[in-house]
């Protein structure tokens, strides 16, 4: 069965370091989403993808990057992580069609001390 | 620019109550409206959306673009309807970012 995953599904790091965010799906999706999700504030975008090379900025991509090599992954980087960017992490993906329904990843939980 | 408002943070019933979770949008083009659950300790999915016009779970919601609205309805809430809901917009054309609310939580009591 096609799906979504995201790895890893826990991180801790340190204010400052470099973080990685993996998502893989195999549902052969061209559009890719990364979104954070904050008490108070819900889903908010953060980058997507409508194809290989192809990225954009979201409503709070101050800090973040994404890169699309492949149709199936979309990595979420951290360039410097802040205690402000403490959340959870989901990614989707979702067809290039009317009322396509956008899956979603398990979520990453992360934490920046 | 589109945005989702989801008036209510949280929202309490009874069992067997029927509840109402609001949303409205703000968006000149044509929207599409998608209503998302987040059960406890489980990933988002999709609930309904306006184009197909079906009740999933018992739930409902009609677009209404005068009012510019697309409330979920429930006529007797059960507990297993305890979650996390959002209202999501995205425009037509299928390759379009979809925008969320912040989200309603409900419970459901005994």
């Amino acid at each position: 069965d096609a799906e979504i995953t995201q790895s890893p599904r826990h991180k801790i790091t340190e204010t400052g370091r470099q973080v990685t965010l993996a998502c893989h799906q195999t549902w052969n999706h061209n559009n890719m989403f990364w979104y954070r999700q904050d008490l108070g504030h819900g889903l908010r975008l953060i980058h997507y993808s409508y194809g290989v090379q192809d990225t954009n900025k979201g409503e709070v991509s101050d800090g973040y990057s994404v890169s699309r090599s492949n149709t199936e992954d979309l990595p979420l980087t951290l360039e410097s992580a802040a205690s402000s960017q403490t959340s959870v992490y989901f990614c989707a993906s979702s067809a290039d069609r009317d009322s396509a329904e956008a899956f979603f990843g398990q979520g990453t939980r992360l934490t920046v001390v | 620019a589109q945005r989702v408002t989801q008036p209510e943070k949280l929202l309490s019933v009874f069992k067997g109550a029927p509840v109402e979770l609001k949303c409205n949008y703000s968006y000149s083009g044509s929207p599409e409206l998608f209503w998302y659950v987040q059960y406890s300790r489980q990933r988002l999915q999709l609930l309904l959306r306006h184009i197909s016009r079906e009740s999933i779970k018992g739930f409902t919601a009609d677009l209404n673009k005068g009012e510019t609205s697309f409330h979920l309805k429930k006529p007797f809430a059960q507990e297993e309807d305890s979650a996390m809901y959002y209202c999501a917009l995205r425009s037509q054309g299928g390759s379009e970012k979809l925008v969320f609310g912040k989200g309603t939580k409900l419970t459901v009591n005994p």
